[in-house]
């Protein structure tokens, strides 16, 4: 399978609502990387997480790197989190490190 | 301020025009890397520059070259583009392999 899966494609929500998105891994990953990729297609660091939890304001992000997956959860949404939030996996540290990135979720905030 | 940019932001060319895009970082960062986003799909790694002239190709190198002789800068060329490789081209930098910065993108139409 992909080596990142990113669930759910697509995410509709009204402003003031919880959600929660996941990454499952299909190889146990060092580290992890939440981004937001905006409107103008600029891409956001929201977390990096080598493990646990972490909190940002209405953001919490988890990476469990045994049971393999990280999920970020928004609380209250708001019209400017839409975009497309993508995940990204480090397979290993050292010269053979990179990222590989999950296909996205693409949340919409409505009023 | 941590900061990678890139230039241009936005270019067209014809097919078979060489391309040259730029990317600099200010951070003195060791790692940088070449990625394309094509729709509905994450960013794929093209190459990555682990220092000045030491190099290594990602997951989709063919098509593309690189080269980085200062360690602040990392071009990314296309010798005789294709339309295929319309895209938009992000670059990143890193300190340690592990948590990656990334520029605001080149979008690249090859006609």
């Amino acid at each position: 399978g992909m080596p990142v899966e990113q669930n759910p494609p697509a995410l509709s929500l009204y402003e003031g609502a919880d959600s929660g998105l996941r990454c499952n891994f299909s190889t146990t990953m060092k580290s992890v990387q939440w981004f937001q990729q905006n409107h103008r297609g600029r891409l956001i660091t929201l977390f990096y997480l080598a493990q646990g939890t972490k909190e940002n304001g209405r953001l919490k992000s988890t990476f469990n790197s045994k049971e393999r997956y990280s999920t970020l959860h928004i609380k209250d949404a708001q019209l400017e989190d839409s975009g497309t939030y993508f995940c990204a996996g480090l397979n290993s540290g050292g010269s053979n490190a990179k990222l590989t990135f999950g296909k996205g979720t693409k949340l919409s905030v409505k009023s | 301020d941590m900061k990678v940019t890139q230039m241009p932001r936005y270019l067209i060319k014809r097919m078979g025009e060489n391309v040259l895009l730029e990317c600099g970082q200010d951070m003195s960062h060791e790692t940088m890397y070449w990625y394309r986003q094509d729709p509905g799909l994450g960013l794929q790694l093209i190459y990555i520059s682990y220092d000045v002239d030491s190099n290594s190709e990602g997951d989709i190198p063919k098509g593309y070259r690189v080269s980085r002789k200062k360690r602040e800068h990392f071009s990314l060329i296309l010798d005789s583009a294709k339309t295929n490789q319309t895209s938009v081209y992000f670059c990143a930098s890193s300190l340690n392999r592990v948590e990656q910065y990334f520029g605001p993108g080149t979008r690249l139409t090859v006609l």
